[in-house]
């Protein structure tokens, strides 16, 4: 079993849907939780870093940590086509900056105009 | 967040060869990573790089097959050493920011025949 599992789509949703994608984990140490986009041919760029359970709102981005449930979620609110990209889940036992990110496979996302 | 760059950004290369692979940041940071995303798979950390000591593996990765170089707190090379077809891959950098975070390069894809 991989310590971090996403559904890797292709995901497809009309302009302006709110998309909703999601990783499970089985490691109940970990404690910082990130998303990140990357484009075709491009690195991966952080979008939101949340530590523990809860919400972080930013823009259109909500991103949500059940740690009772090992499972996070990243919202994207009134979707846009250059929204279109992988987006990958990434988490830490310890603090993000110093230490392994394990990622999930990533949800290549589309969005059609 | 850091700006950060790798050369080549892409490579083709016969088996047996050496490439090496550079990472430089515009400005010092302590932790350097270098992580490997095979097609269709998620990012795997390789080693981490801190500048004065040597790079520490992870599981399934060797000093003899990718040789890490750490001169100072703005660069780092990694070596994908005497290089089969099961070494293609995009080969990423990533530093450790102030947020608990890493912030990614554009990657190296190197492509072995």
């Amino acid at each position: 079993q991989k310590e971090v599992e996403q559904d890797p789509g292709p995901l497809s949703v009309p302009e302006g849907a709110i998309v909703s994608l999601n990783c499970t984990y089985s490691n109940s140490a970990f404690q910082y939780f990130m998303w990140y986009r990357q484009y075709s041919r491009k690195g991966p760029e952080l979008l939101m870093y949340t530590y523990s359970s809860g919400n972080k709102e930013d823009g259109r981005f909500t991103a949500q940590v059940d740690k009772s449930s090992k499972y996070i979620s990243l919202f994207i609110r009134d979707s846009q086509p250059s929204d279109s990209a992988t987006y990958l889940c990434a988490m830490s036992a310890y603090s993000g900056n110093t230490g392994k990110l394990i990622f999930g496979q990533g949800t290549t996302l589309q969005v059609k105009p | 967040s850091a700006v950060i760059s790798q050369k080549p950004s892409r490579d083709i290369c016969q088996r047996g060869t050496s490439l090496t692979i550079q990472c430089q940041v515009d400005s010092q940071v302590t932790m350097m990573f270098w992580y490997r995303q095979q097609p269709g798979q998620s990012l795997t950390l390789i080693a981490t790089a801190n500048q004065g000591s040597e790079a520490t593996y992870e599981s399934g990765f060797v000093i003899d097959k990718f040789p890490i170089s750490r001169p100072n707190l703005t660069f780092s090379t990694l070596t994908v050493s005497n290089m089969s077809p099961e070494d293609s891959s995009i080969y990423l950098c990533s530093v450790g920011a102030r947020t608990d975070t890493q912030y990614f390069g554009p990657g190296t894809r190197l492509t072995v025949l």
